[in-house]
């Protein structure tokens, strides 16, 4: 079956505009969470989502938005982009409600360079 | 706050060595600990999740432990192969919080 799909995988944006990245699950994943990694640093938690609902935000600003759709695809919005935005993007699914409980499968991720 | 910590950063082992690192975590409100390997230009890939104190999972050379009580969880590897070169990830999930929190990672590398 297919495996989670991130798009774009590569992507420059200029300081001051707005980025949308987008993640399909694995089919019948109902959970979605996003990761933002920079380097040096480890996975840090942006958002998860369970059938259409944010169920929770990690520490990042307002510019950081996401959503999920009814078909369990999920999209996450950077608005105002600023030079440290500049990371890789990954998307994780899950089909436990809890996702804890089953583990995740992670995308390819989207590879954000501000400029 | 959920901090997960792992131990050490890196780590350099000659081909054959057994090895393993350390996953700390809060022990309050504990869900489930996940492990994953993450080779470079790939996606991180999951090796085992685990939700009960005493829990030991393996798979091929690779195991794991889980004391939930004190809050850390081994991985070892043994007779290590230049193809476990990789990231290795603890991530930790607690009762209630809907997220994953992981740890820094484990940089391991084995040299032929």
């Amino acid at each position: 079956k297919a495996g989670v799909t991130q798009t774009p995988r590569y992507l420059i944006k200029t300081r001051g505009q707005q980025v949308t990245l987008s993640c399909s699950p694995i089919s019948g994943h109902r959970s979605v969470s996003w990761y933002q990694q920079t380097p040096g640093q480890g996975l840090q938690f942006l958002f998860e989502y369970f059938s259409e609902t944010q169920r929770n935000k990690g520490n990042f600003p307002g510019r950081f938005s996401g959503r999920q759709f009814s078909n369990s695809r999920s999209e996450m919005n950077v608005s105002t982009l600023e030079l440290g935005d500049s990371a890789l993007y990954l998307c994780a699914s899950s089909s436990h409600q809890t996702s804890g409980g089953g583990g995740y499968t992670f995308g390819s991720g989207t590879r954000l360079t501000v400029v | 706050i959920l901090n997960v910590e792992q131990s050490p950063q890196s780590l350099h082992v000659q081909e054959g060595d057994s090895t393993n690192f350390t996953c700390s975590f809060p022990s309050s409100n504990f869900y489930a600990l996940h492990w994953y390997r993450w080779e470079t230009a790939k996606s991180p890939e999951a090796l085992f999740v685990m939700t009960l104190n005493g829990d030991e999972k393996k798979k091929g050379r690779i195991s794991a432990t889980l004391n939930t009580k004190e809050g850390y969880s081994y991985l070892y590897i043994k007779g290590s192969q230049p193809e476990d070169s990789a990231t290795y990830l603890c991530a930790c999930r607690d009762t209630g919080g809907f997220k994953t929190i992981f740890g820094a990672g484990t940089r391991l590398f084995v040299k032929a």
